[in-house]
């Protein structure tokens, strides 16, 4: 157990639905990292946050957004679901922002787009 | 920008033996590796990391990595894989000293060890 936790764990939906995937990172961790990871693209970073800010951003559609709230959780909200984006979303925090150190990871969220 | 580059898709090996995963970075500036390892089910979690120092960096598990700077390459070493290594391992690379908070991935190797 890492520490940090990730809601739902499964989830399917229909194409141009949206939905909200949720994280809550290690305790005292202040960064939040979202990650994709599909079959044909491997573990893809999506956004960072830090203590509420972005602060880093990757390969991440405009249908798709996240933010961090003032308790440090984070929500990462897809909308207009394609069948491409069924993945395993995952979630990790780490202390802080500018020197990087170990990511730790939740359990992922399973998306189902039919 | 940051790549990873991992060479091995699948990997099969026997007990005991020998285990080498290559995994080679491009980037210009100063980096931080890490290789991460997710079991079957569950999430990844990291097995070993280097920052600085000694480029021979030893993690759990009985897994050691070699950073080589003029190879840039973070390659994983185990001299003696079990059954429970079966896996799939990924090497990621981030920029130090940067506000980016990004860690850029290889695609994975997947291992399997027959009992």
């Amino acid at each position: 157990d890492s520490g940090v936790t990730q809601t739902p764990k499964h989830l399917i939906t229909a194409t141009g639905q949206r939905v909200t995937l949720r994280c809550s990172p290690r305790s005292g961790d202040l960064s939040v990292y979202w990650y994709q990871q599909s079959l044909d693209q491997g573990l893809q970073f999506l956004i960072q946050y830090y203590n509420g800010e972005e602060r880093a951003k990757g390969n991440i559609l405009e249908r798709f957004s996240a933010q961090q709230f003032p308790d440090l959780h984070s929500e990462l909200n897809l909308s207009s679901l394609e069948l491409g984006d069924s993945a395993l979303y995952f979630c990790a925090s780490s202390v802080g922002q500018v020197r990087i150190d170990e990511q730790f990871f939740g359990p992922g969220t399973r998306l189902t787009v039919l | 920008a940051q790549s990873v580059s991992q060479h091995n898709h699948h990997v099969i090996l026997s007990e005991a033996a020998s285990l080498e995963l290559g995994c080679n970075y491009s980037y210009g500036g100063t980096v931080n590796l890490f290789w991460y390892v997710q079991y079957p089910g569950q999430h990844l979690q990291l097995l070993l990391k280097y920052f600085s120092g000694d480029p021979l960096v030893k993690g759990i598990k009985g897994f050691e990595a070699e950073f080589i700077k003029s190879k840039f390459s973070f390659n994983l070493r185990k001299p003696s894989v079990q059954w429970s290594d079966t896996a799939e391992y990924f090497c990621a690379v981030n920029a130090r000293n940067t506000n980016a908070g990004k860690s850029t991935f290889g695609d994975g190797t997947t291992l399997t060890v027959k009992p």
